[in-house]
């Protein structure tokens, strides 16, 4: 069974302070990770795409990928209240498709 | 921006009855992809649907749910008999290829909840 496992929280952070999420997955095979916010009742929306070693940074979100560890991380900079969330990890295993991971419950207090 | 389609947004539906939840794709995507959220779970695969035909389905996807592209733009879930435990939020999502970037290329619709009672 290809896993994908996250911490489902709630993580709560001060307004202004930097959210940091973790994701691990099991299957090696896999290329591409995604971090999704969702609000509840609302459907995934994308936040980071990241495929290769390293830090890749858009705007207040950094996500960082491991291939040799397994694990994907996202880190929330000066966070908001409207960040208040759910993060999901996703990989996508052979075959176009995603796994979704349970997802981190973010709680940001102004 | 290109938004993948889904009606109803909520349907309420009685156990055994059938149900079509509708998705319109973006039109220039050649993937296209059910997903199930049972409330406070993870987000599951459930079908994927490539060149008019399935291309890969989860264990969840037993006979009791079909999907179907009846025209050049809907997608369609069709399940014949529900359950209670088929309660839930349907997702579809499309997929372009080439990936787009900075995207990774799947885009996922609103969303239908479905109440089964």
């Amino acid at each position: 069974q290809k896993e994908v496992e996250q911490n489902s929280g709630p993580l709560s952070v001060p307004e202004g302070a930097i959210a940091s999420l973790n994701c691990t997955y099991s299957d090696r095979g896999s290329q591409s990770f995604f971090w999704y916010r969702q609000y509840s009742g609302k459907s995934p929306e994308l936040i980071m795409f990241i495929y290769s070693n390293g830090d890749k940074e858009d705007g207040r979100f950094t996500a960082q990928l491991n291939k040799a560890s397994q694990y994907v991380s996202l880190l929330i900079r000066d966070s908001q209240p409207s960040d208040s969330a759910t993060y999901l990890c996703a990989s996508e295993p052979a075959g176009n498709k995603l796994t979704f991971g349970g997802g981190t419950r973010v709680l940001v207090k102004p | 921006e290109p938004e993948v389609t889904q009606t109803p947004s909520h349907q309420v539906t009685q156990m055994g009855q059938e149900v079509i939840l509708r998705c319109v794709p973006i039109s220039n995507h050649l993937y296209f992809y059910w997903y199930r959220q049972i409330l406070g779970q993870k987000v599951e695969f459930l079908v994927s649907f490539y060149n008019n035909e399935i291309s890969e389905k989860s264990e969840i996807f037993d006979d009791q749910f079909s999907v179907e592209r009846p025209d050049g733009s809907n997608f369609t879930l069709k399940i014949r008999s529900t359950k209670l435990e088929d309660s839930a939020m349907y997702f579809c999502a499309s997929y372009q290829l080439p990936r787009a970037f900075p995207d990774g290329g799947y885009t996922f619709g609103s969303g239908t909840r479905l109440t089964v009672v």
